[in-house]
């Protein structure tokens, strides 16, 4: 069964800490994704990976940085938190087969506050 | 540049009614098309997805969806609404060959007894 995991369900950051979202997938995936979710938003794309240590901007990319050091690992990194990164942060997975483009699988989110 | 747009944030039914949540798409080249739902605290979950094989497509839980590329829509239905679908739905587009997806702003589905 696919799986997309994702270290914190719920965080509660100061202003100015630095945090870590770490996502893992068992699939074997070569795409990791990370987005942030808001109401009346939808879905934006952070920063995505196609591949161990390789990164592409997405988005909204300000602010967050990205590291993949292994294939089923991707983190996000808030390099100094503000409040407006108040938000629910969503991990998701997919595999990369030439040119066909595949369903991606996400993780259960994390709702992270700063304060 | 890909967009998608949901029309109507909020969609109200009640229970054993059709279900129609729309989605229109802008693509440069011919898209693939994927409905997700996402439950309360949840992550997304999968419910179809059009990869130009047939343009109508059967997805969980009873929901379809028909591609029409005339009108640049893929809406989503269920003949028959059941509580446990109260729900927000995601309709996104993926240009071929490339991995990323663009959502939509999502329509919350409200389900009545």
């Amino acid at each position: 069964d696919v799986k997309v995991t994702q270290s914190s369900r719920y965080l509660v950051k100061r202003t100015g800490e630095k945090v870590f979202l770490e996502c893992v997938q068992d699939m074997d995936h070569e795409n990791m994704f990370w987005y942030r979710q808001d109401p009346g938003l939808g879905l934006r794309l952070i920063y995505f990976s196609y591949d161990v240590k390789m990164k592409e901007k997405g988005d909204i990319p300000e602010g967050y940085s990205v590291s993949r050091e292994k294939k089923e690992r991707f983190s996000l990194i808030l390099e100094s938190a503000s409040t407006n990164q108040t938000s629910m942060y969503l991990c998701a997975s997919s595999p990369s087969r030439g040119l066909v483009s595949y369903e991606q699988y996400f993780g259960p989110g994390t709702r992270l506050t700063v304060t | 540049a890909q967009s998608v747009t949901q029309l109507g944030s909020h969609v109200s039914v009640s229970e054993g009614a059709l279900v129609l949540l729309r989605c229109n798409y802008s693509s440069s080249v011919p898209p693939y098309l994927f409905w997700y739902v996402q439950y309360p605290n949840q992550g997304l979950q999968l419910l179809l997805k059009y990869t130009s094989a047939a343009t109508l497509v059967k997805g969980i839980n009873g929901f379809e969806a028909e591609f029409k590329k005339s009108e640049t829509s893929f809406h989503l239905t269920k003949p028959s609404a059941h509580m446990s679908d109260a729900a927000e739905y995601f309709c996104a587009v993926s240009d071929k060959g490339y991995s990323t997806l663009t959502f939509g702003k999502g329509t919350m589905l409200l389900v009545s007894p």
